[in-house]
């Protein structure tokens, strides 16, 4: 079953701690996204890669970190240095970087108790 | 960097009527243009786009309209069925990285 996946669906987190989100994909693509969706906000960009070992700060980078060290692994850190963590994360891929289809995970939402 | 700017932020219509999103962008290197459409509690899915070298494209009952001068772009849904109801986005991006609109919600009532 070809496709992005993220994991988990549903995380809670206490003030202060890190976490990782997970996004998967095994459609081979090259380029890579994470974006955060709040009410009434749309998808504000949070990082993005074009290739493996590359990626660049979005919008909205400050206090998120990445890494892309294999092809198909994206993930996303929310450090305790984001003010305003809880929000529906998104991973999305394309087959290239730019003008073409991204192609969504089913989301991450988090929630800072 | 770019700026997209979608309106309405709500649309309410009655099914089998026309509708129709707008979207303004500002920079004139954008030359690809997507529409996604997120069903409630679902991820959003692509279900048109444009290129800058076309003025029009048409898949069934959607179809969209780019105007590069005026630098606008417009979603149109005709005979809209209550299975159009959802949130839509529309897209843009210079030198390729991608900023979406903020996002509207159609409503079709049965």
């Amino acid at each position: 079953d070809g496709g992005i996946t993220q994991s988990p669906k549903y995380l809670f987190r206490k003030e202060g701690q890190n976490v990782t989100l997970s996004c998967e994909q095994n459609l081979n693509h090259d380029a890579m996204y994470w974006y955060r969706q709040d009410p009434g906000q749309g998808l504000r960009l949070i990082y993005y890669s074009q290739i493996v070992n590359d990626f660049q700060k979005g919008d909205i980078a400050e206090g998120y970190s990445v890494s892309r060290e294999k092809k198909e692994s994206f993930p996303l850190t929310v450090t305790s240095a984001q003010k305003n963590p809880t929000a529906f994360y998104l991973c999305a891929s394309s087959i290239e970087f730019g003008g073409n289809e991204q192609f969504f995970g089913p989301g991450t939402r988090l929630t800072v108790l | 960097g770019e700026n997209v700017e979608q309106h309405p932020s709500t649309l309410s219509v009655q099914e089998g009527d026309s509708a129709v999103i707008k979207c303004t962008y500002s920079d004139s290197a954008s030359n690809y243009f997507p529409w996604y459409k997120q069903e409630l509690g679902k991820r959003p899915q692509l279900i048109i786009d444009i290129r800058s070298n076309v003025g029009e494209k048409k898949d069934q009952r959607i179809a969209v309209t780019l105007n590069k001068t005026a630098k606008h772009f417009s979603l149109h849904i005709t005979e809209t069925q209550p299975e159009d109801s959802a949130v839509y986005f529309c897209a843009g991006g210079g030198s390729y990285i991608p900023t979406f609109g903020r996002g509207t919600s159609l409503i079709v009532h049965p």
